[in-house]
């Protein structure tokens, strides 16, 4: 079974307006973090922003926050004034407590493309 | 502040042939991490390491190998080469245990990888 669900392959949105893109998860461990990256054409993949499972408020970073329902297990994050260089794949990401130590797994969804509109 | 790098960037191989990518963590993370994008997809883990050892792994074959170094820095390898390893392959490194489970892992640029 799929543990990230990105639904949308593609959304398109107008120059400084607000979009949101979609994640829901599927986990067992009641400990974990939900991490969302931007991915331009150049491949690297950048960090855009954290949510713990234990989070109480929903995360924010700049102009990036996370919608964070956790009994319905999804982790929307939505970008308000949207910016021309905003446009690229954005994946979703679950990282599980697993084991201790160094223990670093993130499993991605299949990203959204979203492409901004002048 | 360096962050992840990796080499080569791009890479041409024949089927059956290995290949070795490389990377450098970022200063001061000794947990390295390995993932392959295909095209359209999102990464999917290879494995990871730390203090030099194999700690996790993902749902790849023997042919998929890897080391790391005293430095911290890694070598992915890939034996007997097929069309289906053409890939992105992506290397993310995290700092040191105690620094928090939020803490994200930072990516190189990637050594994009063509088996033909």
């Amino acid at each position: 079974a799929q543990k990230i669900t990105q639904t949308q392959p593609g959304m398109f949105v107008q120059e400084k307006e607000a979009v949101t893109l979609d994640c829901t998860y599927d986990t067992s461990d009641p400990s974990y973090g939900l991490f969302w990256y931007k991915q331009p054409s150049s491949g690297e993949m950048i960090f855009l922003i954290y949510q713990g499972s234990y989070d109480q408020q929903n995360a924010t970073e700049g102009r990036y926050s996370l919608n964070f329902q956790k009994a319905r297990k999804s982790a929307n994050l939505v970008i308000s004034a949207s910016q021309l260089g905003d446009s690229a794949m954005y994946f979703c990401a679950m990282r599980e407590s697993g084991s201790g130590g160094s223990n670093y797994k993130l499993t991605f969804g299949k990203g959204t493309l979203l492409t901004v509109n002048p | 502040d360096a962050g992840v790098t990796q080499s080569p960037t791009h890479l041409i191989k024949t089927r059956g042939q290995q290949v070795t990518l490389r990377c450098s963590p970022k200063s001061g993370h000794d947990t390295v991490s390995w993932y392959q994008q295909a095209l359209g997809q999102g990464p999917q883990f290879i494995f990871q390491y730390y203090e030099e050892e194999e700690r996790q792994r993902g749902n790849f074959p023997d042919r998929f190998s890897g080391h790391q170094f005293p430095n911290y820095s890694s070598e992915l390898n890939v034996n007997a080469l097929l069309l289906g390893d053409s890939a992105l392959y992506l290397c993310a490194s995290t700092g040191l245990p105690g620094q928090g489970s939020n803490t994200e892992a930072f990516f190189g640029q990637g050594t994009r990888l063509t088996v033909v």
